[in-house]
């Protein structure tokens, strides 16, 4: 059974701080990995992964994707009220392009 | 408009009752997606379409059923709901397989079913 785990499942941080967010998976056919970050509404995507070890970084937000270890992280620096959300990892499968999540870590963001 | 599009956005329906969910795309996206999400579990799939009248099960199909007779529409049917199909419930729509293709996730139904 494919699996996906997150760390940590929640997390409080103050304005400005760097946070990691870390995502390991165990699965068969692995083909790419991918974050979303969901507010209160549906997940919008941020980052796909294929290759290890090359970074992809948008703003303040960058992830990267080590295959040999089955992990990713996600960095988020100098972090805003506005990063408050729930960060999803999820592994695509197969030729389907199926998905399986992670449950996710909440950040909170305080001032 | 264009993109994903789900409805209702809200729903409370009884245990038994069959209730459907509609899923829209504007895309022309061969492959599309139903998840439900909740605490402690994620999202989890629970029927995929590649194309219209191609679907296949996820990892939690039962008590759901769907069709796809036209690309643009992926329904979701509840033949008889029960209080553990209470969730919030998304479609989602990728342009292709493989694994060069994010999915884009529709605003959400929640369901409640009492």
């Amino acid at each position: 059974e494919d699996k996906v785990v997150q760390s940590p499942l929640s997390l409080v941080v103050h304005e400005g701080d760097t946070v990691t967010l870390n995502c390991s998976y165990e699965v068969t056919n692995f083909r790419s990995l991918l974050w979303y970050k969901q507010e209160k509404k549906a997940p919008t995507f941020l980052f796909m992964l294929t290759s290890s070890g090359i970074e992809k970084k948008s703003g303040r937000l960058s992830s990267i994707l080590d295959k040999k270890e089955l992990f990713s992280i996600l960095n988020i620096t100098a972090t805003q009220t506005g990063d408050s959300a729930i960060y999803l990892c999820a592994v695509v499968t197969g030729t389907a392009s199926k998905l399986t999540f992670g449950t996710g870590t909440r950040l909170q963001v305080t001032l | 408009d264009a993109g994903i599009t789900q409805s209702p956005r809200y729903k409370i329906t009884e245990t038994g009752r069959q209730v459907t969910l509609m899923c829209h795309q504007t895309w022309s996206h061969s492959y599309m997606f139903w998840y439900r999400q909740d605490l402690g579990h994620g999202l989890r799939l629970i029927y995929y379409s590649a194309a219209a009248d191609i679907t296949d099960k996820g990892e939690v199909p039962d008590g759901y059923v769907v069709s796809r007779s036209k690309t643009e529409n992926f329904p979701l049917t509840l033949e008889s709901a029960t209080r553990s199909q209470t969730s919030v419930y998304f479609c989602a729509s990728s342009y292709s397989g493989g694994e060069y293709y994010e999915q884009y996730f529709g605003p959400g139904t929640r369901l409640t079913v009492t």
